[in-house]
């Protein structure tokens, strides 16, 4: 069974602090990590689709970046605002299977 | 039109009930997907369709009966639910099955099963 872990849980930050979260995943089978943000009562939004190790993809004020021998990948938000606050999720793709983490929620207090 | 949309975002059902989710596409995705999701857990690959071909049925119990009856459009039939299947199903769809196919998710199905 593939299992993808996320931390923290969650994370209370100010607006105006840079953060990152961490996705960990088995480094064995592995084909693509996405990144998802979903904000409350909406739909999870891609942010990103990293196949490389090493990959670097950034978008705006966030940023993603891919180790795939050590299985992980970090997600980084510089300059955080209250519009920031969602859960983001990271998935693995393995075989024809997307399998997601339980996410990070984020809350940026204004 | 970059949406998946759901029907109904909330449903509430008895255990002998029979009901059916929704899910619809235009962007002329091939693959598509239901994901279940209890609270504070990763979603949960139930099914996946390719082509409109049941592709990848993730050992789910028969009480779930995922449809699809074109490129468009997924059901998912539900029928003898039990209260632990409450939970948020959310449909997705994606280009083609490839690794870097991002997925486009609808906003959920709130189900509670009394």
């Amino acid at each position: 069974i593939l299992n993808v872990e996320q931390s923290p849980q969650s994370l209370h930050v100010q607006e105006g602090d840079s953060t990152n979260f961490t996705c960990s995943f088995p480094s064995s089978n592995f084909y693509a990590l996405h990144w998802y943000r979903w904000e409350t009562a909406k739909s999870p939004e891609a942010l990103f689709v990293m196949t490389l190790n090493g990959d670097e993809k950034k978008k705006g004020r966030i940023s993603a970046t891919l180790n795939t021998k050590e299985g992980y990948s970090y997600l980084y938000i510089k300059g955080s605002q209250p519009e920031d606050s969602a859960t983001y999720l990271c998935a693995l793709v393995s075989g024809f299977k997307t399998i997601f983490g339980a996410g990070t929620r984020l809350f940026v207090k204004a | 039109d970059t949406e998946v949309t759901q029907t109904p975002k909330h449903l509430v059902m008895g255990m002998t009930n029979k009901k059916s989710l929704k899910c619809e596409q235009h962007m002329g995705h091939r693959a598509m997907y239901w994901y279940k999701q209890k609270a504070k857990k990763p979603p949960e690959l139930m099914f996946v369709y390719s082509y409109e071909k049941l592709s990848i049925n993730e050992s789910v119990p028969s009480r779930f009966s995922p449809e699809c009856p074109n490129s468009s459009l997924l059901n998912l039939h539900l029928h003898a639910l039990q209260p632990e299947d409450s939970a948020l199903y959310l449909c997705a769809s994606s280009q083609g099955m490839g690794g870097d196919e991002k997925l486009f998710f609808g906003s959920g199905t709130q189900l509670s099963v009394l």
